[in-house]
Order: C-alpha cells, then structure tokens, then sequence
C-alpha cells in the first residue's frame, strides 16, 4: 500500500508570495492532518480535514489555510510568505479523527523563502 | 510552559548502550501517547503507541507510561548505528489532535 505523499518535496519562494503544497494520504484513509516543523518551535499542528471539512485548528495565522477533497487529497496555502514560513510542512493521514488512530507522515515539503 | 516537554540532546551513546528517552507533560487529559523516529530529511514514523499508563515492548523498544507523573520514557536495548535519528514523543486526548515533543536527537556510535 503506498503512503502518504507530499509535493513538491522542495520549494522556494519570495516574500509576498502565496504557495500551495499537496498532500495525497494512504487510500482508505478519511482524515488528514498537517503540521509545521521548524528546529526552534518543533512539530506544531496547523489544521485537520476530514470529509472534506476543518475539524480542528491550531494557533496559525489566517494566511495558513487549507481544504480537503472528495478523494480525501488536501491541500494548504499560505499567502503573502514571510522569513518565518521556512520550515518543513508535513502532511499526516489516518483512518479516522478518533483520538486513538494512528497518523501516518509523508516526507514533507521543504519550503524556504527568500 | 510547553504542554509536553522533551529534551532535546543532543543524546551520544556507543553502539550496544541502553539509551532511555523521556519526555514529561502538563495536560491530564491526553490518553494516547506515542514515540515516533524521524531520520534526516524524512517524515516521522511510528515507533510505538500505548494508550493511558502501562508498559509496551517491541523487539529492542520498550515504551512506558506513568499517568501519575505525567510522565513517557522510550527505552531502547543494545542500540545500533542506525539508531541514529531525531525522536519525537506524541500524545493526545480526545480531540485526536496530537502535541509533539521538541524531539530528541539520538547518535549511536560504532
């Protein structure tokens, strides 16, 4: 079965500009998380989708925002990027939002802005 | 104060030690707590899950749980070279959403 896939894996941008990082999660799994991991500030939670809807939402910004499709395929956008956004963007998939549901990591997207 | 805290190493141990990872929290509420490895330039994966206290073994792993001390420790046995990554302790409550560990960077030398 193949896992949890991120593109692109590699990203760089500018200041001001917006990006969109895809993330496609095991089949048969319903819910998808996603995550910033910076070397100061760790794993940080951004949001959960499942059904195609927001389940949960962690202290982001409104420039961090994201949607998930009928075919459980999300997506997250950040707009107007600052220095701060470099970090490594994880996507995360399970079974479902029940708390004891294991989630699943893909390799990441590495965005850097200049 | 950070809901989970871990220390962040890093941690350098000679190849076959016994190496304890530990990671302490604030939120009484969180019942699912899982170690997860992460190696350079990779995403997290899973090491070991254990729900509310108790003790778990797999192979030279062995993780456990002290609710009353709001407190998980990751144990690994005769470690090896490729051992060597970044460990994440995680945990959650209901709300399924999962709070993270600084992580903790392991080097086992030859």
């Amino acid at each position: 079965k193949a896992g949890v896939t991120q593109t692109p894996r590699y990203l760089i941008k500018t200041r001001g500009q917006q990006v969109t990082l895809s993330c496609s999660p095991i089949s048969g799994h319903r819910s998808v998380s996603w995550y910033q991991q910076t070397p100061g500030q760790g794993l940080q939670f951004l949001f959960e989708y499942f059904s195609e809807t927001q389940r949960n939402k962690g202290n982001f910004p409104g420039r961090f925002s994201g949607r998930q499709f009928s075919n459980s395929r999300s997506e997250m956008n950040v707009s107007t990027l600052e220095l701060g956004d470099s970090a490594l963007y994880l996507c995360a998939s399970s079974t479902s939002i029940l708390a004891k549901n294991i989630q699943y990591f893909g390799a990441g997207t590495r965005l850097s802005v200049l | 104060q950070k809901e989970v805290e871990q220390d962040p190493g890093p941690l350098s141990v000679p190849e076959g030690a016994i190496v304890s990872l530990n990671c302490t929290y604030s939120n009484s509420a969180f019942q699912y707590f899982m170690w997860y490895r992460q190696y350079s330039r990779k995403g997290p994966e899973l090491l070991m899950y254990t729900y509310s206290s108790g003790n778990k073994e797999d192979g030279r792993f062995t993780a456990q749980v002290d609710k009353s001390s709001k407190y998980i420790s990751l144990f690994i046995r005769d470690s090896q070279p490729s051992d060597s990554a970044t460990y994440l302790c995680a945990m959650s409550s209901n709300t399924g959403k999962l709070i993270f560990g600084q992580g903790t960077t392991l080097q086992v030398k030859p």
